[in-house]
């Protein structure tokens, strides 16, 4: 079966400080992968979407980039983090050329100070 | 904005009571799908229709889809205290490999 995993679950950073989140995914080869924003009590904000190794589709202008080393991990990353970076930030993988079901991670909570 | 809104933002029901929240979009779909989320935790896919269906059950979840009215409902049935949780429609739209979320619903079963 498949597994996602997020880390770290929660993180504490001051601004300008830089960031790493990490996503690998198990059970499943060349997924898509994504990461989101979410802001308290809203929806979700794509932020980066991959369909294959170092191929990174950004949504939005932001103060993140993100990476993928490998087939299944895929990597959120900030030079310096903003207040405004705060949030939860979830991955997700999906089956390349399906129906687009997604399946998420446990999520890391950001709150930058 | 290509996402939709969910309506109502907020539902409380008793327990037992059926839930039925909804969803409009604006563009054409392939699919929708609609996930919940608990309480600080990632989202969890529940059920998929296509756009050429236009109801589906699942155990004690119904979706029924309106294309013409770019709509959708989820219905739960005999709702539980851990139905509980944020409900949100997704569309996935011809072509690519983004789902767009809806705002989302915030169901509360009261014991």
């Amino acid at each position: 079966s498949q597994t996602i995993h997020q880390w770290p679950a929660t993180l504490v950073q001051p601004v300008g400080s830089p960031l790493s989140l990490e996503c690998t995914v198990e059970g499943t080869s060349n997924p898509n992968l994504y990461w989101y924003r979410q802001a308290a009590g809203r929806g979700l904000q794509l932020l980066f979407y991959s369909v294959g190794i170092g191929q990174i589709s950004s949504e939005v202008p932001q103060n993140l980039s993100a990476s993928r080393p490998q087939d299944r991990q895929f990597i959120l990353s900030s030079k310096k983090l903003l207040l405004s970076d705060s949030g939860f930030y979830l991955c997700a993988w999906s089956v390349l050329g399906g129906r687009n079901e997604q399946y998420f991670g446990p999520g890391t909570r950001l709150t930058v100070t | 904005s290509q996402q939709g809104e969910e309506d109502p933002q907020a539902l409380s029901i008793q327990e037992g009571e059926n839930a039925t929240m909804n969803c409009s979009y604006k563009t054409s779909i392939n699919n929708l799908q609609w996930y919940r989320q608990n309480s600080g935790r990632g989202l969890v896919h529940l059920i998929l229709i296509r756009s050429n269906e236009r109801e589906k059950h699942s155990g004690r979840l119904r979706v029924t889809l309106d294309t013409s009215k770019k709509s959708s409902s989820l219905l739960i049935t005999a709702s539980r205290a851990a139905d509980t949780a944020s409900y949100f429609c997704a569309r996935s739209n011809f072509g690519n490999e983004k789902l767009t979320f809806g705002t989302g619903t915030r169901l509360t079963i009261i014991p």
